[in-house]
C-alpha cells in the first residue's frame, strides 16, 4: 500500500525556518517524481514544488522561490522541504504528494498534511 | 501562469441529481488536466486524469471530458459520500495550478 507521511510542520515566528519531511512506503520511491502542495486555511491548493527521480529537475512556486529548498534521499525514501524566510502568508496544510509514472500525470497519491503556523 | 477559472465556486444539490463543474483554461492545455475531490480534514484524492480517463477504484458515476481550454466533470448521479470540495489541476506547463475549488453541498 502506498503511503506519504509527512512530519516537522508547527508554530514558526515570521523569518524563522523550518524542515518538513516525507516519508514514502509501499513503492520504489527512487523511480517516482514528488511534490510539495499546500493549502491555507479555508483555502485552495497551490502547488510549490516539484522534484524529479534524480533531482535533477527542480521547479519551485514564484511565491517560494528562493526561501524554499526540496530535496529528496532516495536511499532513506524521504522528500523534503526546506523553508527559511517563513513569513505570514506561508501558513498552511503542506501536502507531498506523488506523480504517477506510467501515466506521467501528478498527483495520483497524497499524504494526510502537515500544519504549518508562521505567527509572532 | 496558467490560469484555472472554476465554476461554480459552490452549488447546492440532492442525492441523485446529476452535476456538472466546469474549469476553464486561460490557454490551451490539450488535455493535460486532473480533477480531485477533497473532504473536509484529508488529503485530495484523484478522481480523473488526463482529463477524461477515470482512475482506479472511483466509481464510475464520476466522468470527466473536454480539451484545450474547456473541461468539464461529471456525476451522473450525486450519492451522499459525494458531498465534497472538487478541484482541476491543469499540468500543461509549471506552476501547475488549480482551479478555485468548487463545494458541493446538500440541498
Amino acid at each position: 500500500e502506498v503511503q506519504l507521511v509527512e512530519s516537522g510542520g508547527g508554530l514558526v515566528k515570521p523569518g524563522g525556518s523550518l524542515r518538513l519531511s516525507c516519508a514514502a512506503s509501499g513503492f520504489t520511491f527512487s523511480t517516482y517524481n514528488m511534490n510539495w502542495v499546500r493549502q491555507a486555511p479555508g483555502k485552495g491548493l497551490e502547488c510549490v514544488s516539484f522534484i524529479s527521480t534524480s533531482s535533477a529537475s527542480i521547479y519551485y512556486a514564484d511565491s517560494v522561490k528562493g526561501r524554499f529548498t526540496i530535496s529528496r534521499d532516495n536511499a532513506k525514501n524521504l522528500l523534503y522541504l526546506q523553508m527559511n524566510g517563513l513569513r505570514a502568508e506561508d501558513t498552511a496544510i503542506y501536502y507531498c504528494a506523488r506523480d504517477c509514472m506510467t501515466t506521467v500525470t501528478p498527483f495520483d497519491y497524497w499524504g494526510q498534511g502537515t500544519l504549518v503556523t508562521v505567527s509572532s | 501562469d496558467i490560469q484555472m477559472t472554476q465554476s461554480p465556486s459552490a452549488m447546492s444539490a440532492s442525492v441523485g441529481d446529476r452535476v456538472t463543474i466546469t474549469c476553464r483554461a486561460s490557454q490551451g492545455i490539450n488535455n493535460y488536466l486532473v480533477w480531485f475531490q477533497q473532504k473536509p480534514g484529508k488529503g485530495p484524492k484523484r478522481l480523473i486524469y488526463a482529463s477524461s480517463s477515470l482512475q482506479s477504484g472511483v466509481p464510475s458515476r464520476f466522468s470527466g471530458s473536454g480539451s484545450g481550454t474547456e473541461f468539464t466533470l461529471t456525476i451522473s448521479s450525486l450519492q451522499p459520500e459525494d458531498f465534497a470540495t472538487y478541484y482541476c489541476l491543469q499540468h500543461k506547463s509549471y506552476p501547475w495550478t488549480f482551479g478555485q475549488g468548487t463545494k458541493v453541498e446538500i440541498k
